[in-house]
């Protein structure tokens, strides 16, 4: 059962336009919400975050939305630029739960010049 | 400032040896700390967590096991390899209290041939 899903496993976008990368989830109990990006071998960094009392998060070029009725988050990248591509994990907590994150499967960003 | 170290990077291995991969967290104390594997080409699943020297948790039956023999330090091992066993792990951490994003290593490659 995986509760954290990224749809599209691949996204290519050109240079200065916004991308897009969509997140579903099924426990009503996360109430953290993650993304993370990751190049080729080397680990995961933290991106931006969302609590679940809120429905947007803005830190520069990156936005993301919450939308708990419909169990959806969203990043936005605004301009996106060619240093963005990687892959882009959406991962959800409960802090009743230690902290553990669950991750999707990831989404890879390919920004073209 | 917090820093963690994950060794070695990279690791092939020949089935059926053991298996001992290191984490190590310096700049804090009482972490919460977490395993991670990435397969080939699926998202971040989580191993073991621990919450303190001794606890550990562990998220799905596996050929593996975790032990937490130090405050800041997480091993992850292995008696007898299996083929199933390649792929990216990674190491994190967490404050033991309050809700944070995970902080992650840079992760091993394991090849099992």
């Amino acid at each position: 059962d995986q509760q954290v899903k990224q749809n599209s496993p691949s996204l290519s976008v050109q240079e200065g336009r916004i991308s897009i990368l969509n997140c579903d989830y099924t426990n009503s109990m996360f109430d953290y919400f993650l993304w993370y990006k990751k190049y080729p071998a080397e680990g995961p960094t933290f991106l931006i975050s969302i609590s679940s009392i809120k429905d947007k998060n803005e830190d520069g070029r990156f936005t993301v939305f919450l939308n708990k009725s419909a169990k959806h988050l969203s990043l936005h990248i605004v301009p996106s630029q060619p240093g963005d591509s990687a892959v882009y994990f959406c991962a959800a907590s409960s802090t009743s739960n230690t902290g553990k994150l669950i991750f999707g499967q990831g989404t890879t960003l390919q920004v073209k010049p | 400032s917090q820093t963690i170290h994950q060794w070695p990077a990279t690791l092939v291995q020949p089935v059926g040896s053991p298996l001992s991969l290191e984490c190590t967290v310096e700049g804090t104390s009482n972490p919460n700390l977490y395993w991670y594997r990435q397969a080939a080409g699926r998202g971040l699943q989580l191993l073991f967590y621990s919450v303190g020297i001794g606890q550990i948790s562990s998220e799905v039956p596996q050929n593996l096991s975790a032990s937490r023999p130090q405050d800041r330090q997480f091993i992850l091992s292995s008696k007898k390899l299996l083929l199933s066993d390649s792929g990216f792990y990674l190491c994190a951490w967490s404050p033991g209290t309050g809700w944070s994003p995970l902080h992650f290593g840079n992760g091993t490659r394991l090849t099992v041939t």
